[in-house]
């Protein structure tokens, strides 16, 4: 595997459900990104781990719960989710060298979510 | 605050034509970077361009050129000859540098379709 990998690509759960989204990194990189993907809308940055450790959150709602075990896996928790987070959730990762300075970020696949 | 404008929602032309797709972008930094990404159907975005704000020389990259601007905070995007698989929404995004890589701000996306 090579690049941002997302499983599962499609996901359809009820409003009660807990479910996880998975994304992968081959890249090396110490950074990574979920961003979410609504109709009409622009992408909107949700979190965001530098080195496994969470530098920014978004107001994003308690109902979405990330996790990052290590540099190169990063996962999302859905918990009791509203239709209207019905989206497509993309991953994100970049190099995050020192000094701050911004890198180039490259995106999984996405997963399409569907919430019913 | 940053924000990134792509006023063309949707373009269509014919094969072997020329595009242009435009954007404009706001910040109060000085140092900034701007990119390019396209997203086919699949749903991936995929890297095309990252400028900083000190280099405004233009780029040409095979068919696809970009044209940087800070006198009208422009970073156009031209594909030149189009084809069908050009067919995909492109986003410009803004970051800068005092976020470091933590987050990009997105224009809308232009959806871009090319008939044959």
């Amino acid at each position: 595997e090579t690049g941002v990998t997302q499983t599962p690509r499609h996901l359809v759960m009820g409003m009660t459900n807990k479910k996880s989204l998975k994304c992968e990194q081959h890249l090396g990189h110490n950074a990574m990104y979920w961003y979410k993907q609504s109709a009409k809308k622009p992408l909107e940055l949700m979190f965001v781990y530098n080195f496994k450790e969470q530098t920014e959150n978004n107001s994003v709602p308690s109902r979405f719960s990330p996790e990052c075990p290590n540099s190169s896996h990063l996962f999302l928790h859905l918990h009791t989710l509203q239709p209207e987070d019905s989206a497509l959730y993309l991953c994100a990762s970049s190099p995050r060298t020192s000094g701050g300075h911004t890198d180039t970020q490259y995106f999984g696949p996405g997963t399409r979510l569907t919430v019913l | 605050a940053q924000k990134v404008t792509q006023a063309q929602t949707e373009i269509s032309v014919v094969e072997k034509e020329d595009v242009t797709l435009d954007c404009v972008y706001e910040t109060r930094d000085t140092t900034y970077y701007l990119f390019w990404y396209k997203q086919p159907p699949s749903g991936e975005l995929v890297f095309l361009i990252r400028r900083n704000s000190f280099d405004e020389q233009n780029e040409i990259s095979g068919r696809y050129s970009w044209n940087f601007q800070k006198s009208t905070s422009s970073f156009n995007f031209t594909i030149t000859a189009s084809q069908v698989v050009d067919s995909a929404v492109y986003f410009c995004a803004l970051s800068e540098a005092g976020r470091g890589a933590d987050g990009l701000t997105f224009g809308k996306g232009t959806h871009l379709i090319i008939q044959p």
